[in-house]
């Protein structure tokens, strides 16, 4: 069974402040990451995606990827309140049929005060 | 822009109906996908599809539910004969072309809001 954990939250930071995001994953053998936000009923939209240990900066956002410590994480810098969002965290498993299935975690909710 | 189009947005049925839920993924995309999430529950993969076939298939995804590409454009989920936990959003997804897009990264539609009564 694959788990993805999350801090559920609520995560409460001011606007323009940093938030920090964590998940931590079980199947080893996963290879790609994805960082998925979802706004209060909607679908979720892929922000993020790192392959390889270190950082990845994409304008506000940074995901960090250690596979030994099966650990990633999504740095959001200058929060805006439009940030506010479910994050979800996602590696993937390749089924080797052509096919990759994510699995998802719970998400962190980020709210980011005025 | 191109996007995963999904109807019908919302669909009320009774217990012991069949359900049949439309999407259209983008065109130029292999690989495609059904999910779905309970109220206030996390997104939950139920099959993938690529080269005509399902690829792989969550154990949520038994007997009642089955998948369909019936032309070039539609992938269709049926839910042959619904119960009271199927009541979820079901989301469409599709990914990976042929060019930059990796075949990880899912393009979601707006999903089918499914209530069972």
């Amino acid at each position: 069974q694959k788990e993805v954990e999350q801090n559920s939250g609520p995560l409460s930071v001011p606007e323009g402040a940093i938030a920090s995001l964590n998940c931590t994953y079980s199947d080893r053998v996963s290879q790609s990451f994805f960082w998925y936000r979802q706004y209060s009923g909607k679908s979720p939209e892929l922000i993020m995606s790192i392959y390889s240990n270190g950082d990845k900066e994409d304008g506000r956002f940074t995901a960090q990827l250690n596979k030994a410590s099966q650990y990633v994480s999504l740095l959001i810098r200058d929060s805006q309140p439009s940030d506010s969002a479910t994050y979800l965290c996602a590696p993937d498993a390749y089924s080797g049929a052509g096919s990759y299935q994510l699995t998802f975690g719970k998400g962190t909710k980020l709210s980011v005060i005025p | 822009e191109p996007e995963v189009t999904q109807t019908p947005s919302h669909q009320v049925t009774q217990m012991g109906q069949e359900v049949i839920l439309r999407c259209v993924p983008i065109s130029n995309h292999l690989y495609f996908y059904w999910y779905r999430q309970i109220l206030g529950q996390k997104v939950e993969f139920l099959v993938s599809f690529y080269n005509n076939e399902i690829s792989e298939k969550s154990e949520i995804f038994d007997d009642q539910f089955s998948v369909e590409r019936p032309d070039g454009s539609n992938f269709t989920l049926k839910i042959r004969s619904t119960k009271l936990e199927d009541s979820a959003m079901y989301f469409c997804a599709s990914s990976g072309n042929s060019g930059r897009v990796f075949a990880g990264e899912l393009f979601f539609g707006e999903g089918s809001r499914l209530t069972v009564l």
